[in-house]
């Protein structure tokens, strides 16, 4: 059974540009959540979403955004790139967002640099 | 405010010993706490987790256990080895009407595994 994938695994980009980034759950998973690992500020939720509707939003600017498609694939997208966005971007996908008991399964992330 | 703190950046334990890896979490909320691995350049692995109607889980060399009064958690793993060595991160979940599912993490704790 595939685990989740995450695409690309790298990325540099400049100050002002937007990115978007893309991640595919484990098969028959329905709910993804982004995260932003830095390493003062540890692992913070960005968002989470279940059959194409947003459920959960972290405390992030609006430059952060994201979408699922009706296949369970998401994308996040961050415009106007900082330097302070510079981080380890992890997706994790979970069986059923409506079981609290259940846990979120990670692919390996997506390391960006904003220069 | 950290809702879920892992006060030690760090252990180092020699092979063979008990790890102890302590959690302390603020949220009443919260009925559902995992502990992750992770290894540098990988996105977190889950490891173990417990519901609050639970005081103690057991998978092989993993042990957690929770203490609600406290609020507080620990991870034993006995006996240590050196493949243990990586980033230890404490999450809890809180179950939500909506079906959202969230995760908070602590910082984690780097625990090292000296042969």
């Amino acid at each position: 059974k595939a685990g989740v994938t995450q695409t690309p695994r790298y990325l540099i980009k400049t100050r002002g540009q937007q990115v978007t980034l893309s991640c595919s759950p484990i098969s028959g998973h329905r709910s993804v959540s982004w995260y932003q690992q830095t390493p003062g500020q540890g692992l913070q939720f960005l968002f989470e979403y279940f059959s194409e509707t947003q459920r959960n939003k972290g405390n992030f600017p609006g430059r952060f955004s994201g979408r699922q498609f009706s296949n369970s694939r998401s994308e996040m997208n961050v415009s106007t790139l900082e330097l302070g966005d510079s981080a380890l971007y992890l997706c994790a996908s979970s069986l059923e967002a409506r079981l609290a008991y259940t846990e979120a399964f990670f692919g390996q992330g997506t390391r960006l640099t904003v220069v | 405010d950290q809702q879920v703190k892992q006060n030690s950046p760090s252990l180092s334990v020699q092979e063979g010993r008990i790890s102890i890896l302590n959690c302390d979490y603020t949220n009443s909320m919260f009925d559902y706490f995992l502990w992750y691995k992770k290894y540098p350049a990988e996105g977190p692995t889950f490891l173990i987790s417990i519901s609050s109607i639970k005081d103690k889980n057991e998978d092989g060399r993993f042990t957690v256990f929770l203490n609600k009064s406290a609020k507080h958690l620990s991870l034993h793993i006995v006996p240590s080895q050196p493949g243990d060595s990586a980033v230890y991160f404490c999450a809890a979940s809180a179950s939500r009407g909506a079906g959202s599912y969230q995760l908070t993490f602590g910082k984690g704790t780097k625990l090292s595994v000296i042969p």
